[in-house]
């Protein structure tokens, strides 16, 4: 009864390679999010859905493009894989898009490109 | 343009003594405060937040938080340590009225020492 998970959990993979993080809420929550926490654990926000419309979208490589098929789980595909990119990446949710909500986050998905 | 400094990267406490970790913001509008604790290998989970209501604010597992208007201060404080207590804790800032575009501050990492 995870309430916010996300697949992979760990992701090894090639520079140049497009990969997909999955990440699924069964709070019932209206907003996701997902967010980059690199190495200095620095923990930066990547984009924002409230049902199912981007409403945070960050300086983010246009290789990084989020999907959300329902309000219950947001997509992260990157495109041409750069070492940059390697962090753990985590997807979060909320009830609502106001600012004084408690998010929910996920596990991480580590993602190492080599 | 909201931000959170955390001054002090690594805490460490004996067992038995007061936590204080140190959280100040800086933000042009009334602004609403978090601390997020993450566990190693896990995502954040929320301590407390203030929201403008009481100023002091008590959370999970005995910690709690006073914010100060005057001092733009929202100090993380818990009377007596438990080994549990060794993770990373995030002091974060967002704004009323706002989507919850929430700002992280770098994190204080916590060891207790036995």
């Amino acid at each position: 009864d995870t309430a916010v998970s996300q697949t992979p959990k760990y992701l090894v993979t090639q520079m140049g390679n497009d990969k997909s993080i999955k990440c699924e809420q069964n709070l019932g929550h209206d907003t996701m999010y997902w967010y980059k926490q690199d190495s200095k654990k620095f923990l930066k926000i990547m984009f924002s859905y409230n049902n199912k419309e981007l409403i945070i979208n960050e300086t983010v490589p246009n290789r990084f493009s989020p999907k959300s098929p329902d309000k219950a789980h947001l997509n992260l595909h990157i495109n041409s894989l750069e070492l940059g990119d390697s962090a753990v990446y985590f997807c979060a949710s909320s009830q609502g898009q106001g600012s004084q909500e408690t998010q929910y986050f996920g596990p991480g998905t580590r993602l190492l490109v080599l | 343009a909201q931000s959170v400094t955390q001054l002090g990267s690594h805490v460490s406490v004996s067992e038995g003594a007061l936590v204080l970790l140190r959280c100040n913001y800086s933000s042009s509008v009334p602004p609403y405060l978090f601390w997020y604790v993450q566990y190693p290998n896990q995502g954040l989970q929320l301590l407390l937040k203030y929201t403008s209501a009481a100023t002091l604010v008590k959370g999970i597992n005995g910690f709690e938080a006073e914010f100060k208007k005057s001092e733009t201060s929202f100090h993380l404080t818990k009377p007596s340590a438990h080994m549990s207590d060794a993770a990373e804790y995030f002091c974060a800032v967002t704004h009323s009225g706002g989507y919850q575009k929430v700002t992280f501050g770098t994190g204080t990492k916590l060891q207790v020492i036995p």
